[in-house]
């Protein structure tokens, strides 16, 4: 069964709205969760880092006040994309690490905002 | 700066063998790993090597020269559905995972 559940698999959004997306981990408890973003035909690319009780660390060029992420608990972590705009279309990923050897990924979440 | 490099795109047919290469250069090194994706949904895991050598799991295996910063994925017995991108990551001095492009495999009859 899936050890890592993202939700919601797709939205569609108007320009100018905010959308939340979900990441929990449902088999252990997780201090540190991954958001990824990835465009068509490309790589992942690692927007934040999330951590539970603290801040989250923000990669170069991710505006933190466009993507707020909170950890609220030790199995949950969300993504707010706020006044999404079209080129936030993208598919948003959530991986949970376990240990240095293995990361579970969520399910992704489709944005598409028109 | 860091890199990792990966075919783009690949073709092979049904039944047959297939090797995806993976060379990379980051700070550090603990560990690569390989991930499959299907086109529209998460990655998901396929193998880990942090020590040179060959890992065998089933149809896959994966090969780790840390000397030459080198990997590679070696798919057999190839089906219809191993039709997907496969993507070789890096864990840095901080473990961070560092994400190759990915290769598309395509699967033909």
């Amino acid at each position: 069964g899936a050890v890592v559940s993202q939700h919601p698999s797709w939205v569609i959004c108007k320009s100018g709205t905010s959308v939340k997306i979900e990441c929990r981990s449902l088999d252990f408890q997780a201090t540190t969760m991954f958001w990824y973003r990835q465009f068509p035909k490309q790589s992942l690319m690692l927007m934040a880092t999330s951590n539970e009780g603290s801040k989250a660390t923000y990669e170069q060029g991710v505006e933190k006040d466009k993507f707020l992420i909170n950890h609220a608990s030790l199995t949950l972590s969300t993504l707010t994309v706020t006044s999404a705009h079209p080129e936030d279309s993208s598919f948003y990923i959530c991986s949970v690490p376990q240990g240095d050897t293995e990361a579970f990924f969520g399910q992704g979440t489709r944005l598409t905002v028109v | 700066g860091q890199n990792i490099d990966q075919p783009t795109e690949m073709t092979a047919t049904e039944g047959a063998i297939v090797q995806i290469n993976c060379t990379y250069q980051t700070s550090g090194f603990n560990g690569l790993f390989w991930y499959q994706q299907h086109a529209g949904e998460a990655p998901t895991f396929l193998s880990y090597n942090v020590l040179d050598g060959l890992e065998e799991k089933g149809r896959f295996s994966s090969f780790l020269s840390r000397s030459k910063g080198y990997s590679f994925l070696l798919l057999k017995e190839l089906q219809m559905k191993d039709s997907a991108s496969y993507l070789c990551a890096v864990s840095d001095s901080n473990y961070q995972l560092i994400w190759g492009a990915g290769t598309k495999l395509i699967i033909k009859p």
